[in-house]
């Protein structure tokens, strides 16, 4: 079965500053996708950033980028010059058969908790 | 494009009582998507729809869980005898695909009804 783990319950960082939010995931599939979501207090979930396992390439979205290292089963998240905006929950999800075209059925953790300071 | 619309935002109900729940996705988009999220936790898939056909249902959906989209356009998930154990946040999610877009598949969810069963 497909399970994501993210350790950090709550993070802090200044703004401005690098943060990176972990996430390692276990699953026998080896065509899968690795996601980011960002929820703020309104509730809604916003993607920020995927990784497909075949892609050699780190992704990058803007001040995003998914650290990939397949081979420890990490795709840890990296926000570069934290805004106070960026305070909220983000969740790493995955999606088995992630290169055959079906639904996203999405695997979250349990999120990790960022707080921007001044 | 006005995102993804949930009605209503918060739910009280008693123990025993039925809600619908209702979820306009973004115009056009073909795919619809349940997840439930409790308190804690990172959200869990439901159920989704391909236009018009519900084409699968996770087992933490029980018989007193039904979902429709009679027209392939606005979405509803009701709870039939609601207990204390289905109080979480319920999340719409809607996309695009087709097989010529590619294997990403981008959900846009909405803020999501939250449930409290008395």
């Amino acid at each position: 079965a497909q399970k994501i783990t993210q350790t950090q319950p709550g993070m802090f960082v200044q703004e401005k500053e690098a943060v990176t939010l972990d996430c390692t995931y276990d699953t026998s599939d080896q065509s899968y996708g690795l996601f980011w979501y960002k929820q703020p207090s309104s509730g809604e979930m916003i993607f920020l950033i995927y990784q497909g396992s075949y892609d050699e390439q780190n992704a990058t979205e803007g001040r995003y980028s998914l650290n990939f290292q397949k081979a420890r089963k990490s795709a840890n998240l990296v926000i570069s010059a934290s805004q106070l905006g960026d305070s909220a929950m983000y969740f790493c999800a995955m999606r088995e058969a992630f290169y055959t075209g079906t639904a996203s059925k999405l695997t979250f953790g349990t999120g990790t908790r960022l707080q921007v300071t001044l | 494009d006005t995102g993804v619309s949930q009605d209503p935002r918060h739910k009280i109900t008693k123990r025993g009582q039925n809600v619908t729940f209702r979820c306009d996705p973004i115009s056009e988009h073909n795919r619809l998507y349940w997840y439930r999220q409790t308190l804690g936790q990172g959200p869990e898939f439901l159920t989704y729809f391909q236009n018009e056909a519900q084409l699968e249902k996770s087992r933490l959906l029980s018989d007193r869980f039904s979902a429709e989209r009679p027209k392939g356009s606005f979405s509803t998930l009701e709870i039939q005898r609601t207990e204390q154990g289905d109080s979480a946040m319920y999340l719409c999610a809607s996309s695009w695909t087709n097989r010529r877009q590619g294997a990403v598949e981008k959900l846009f969810f909405g803020s999501g009804t939250q449930l409290s069963v008395l």
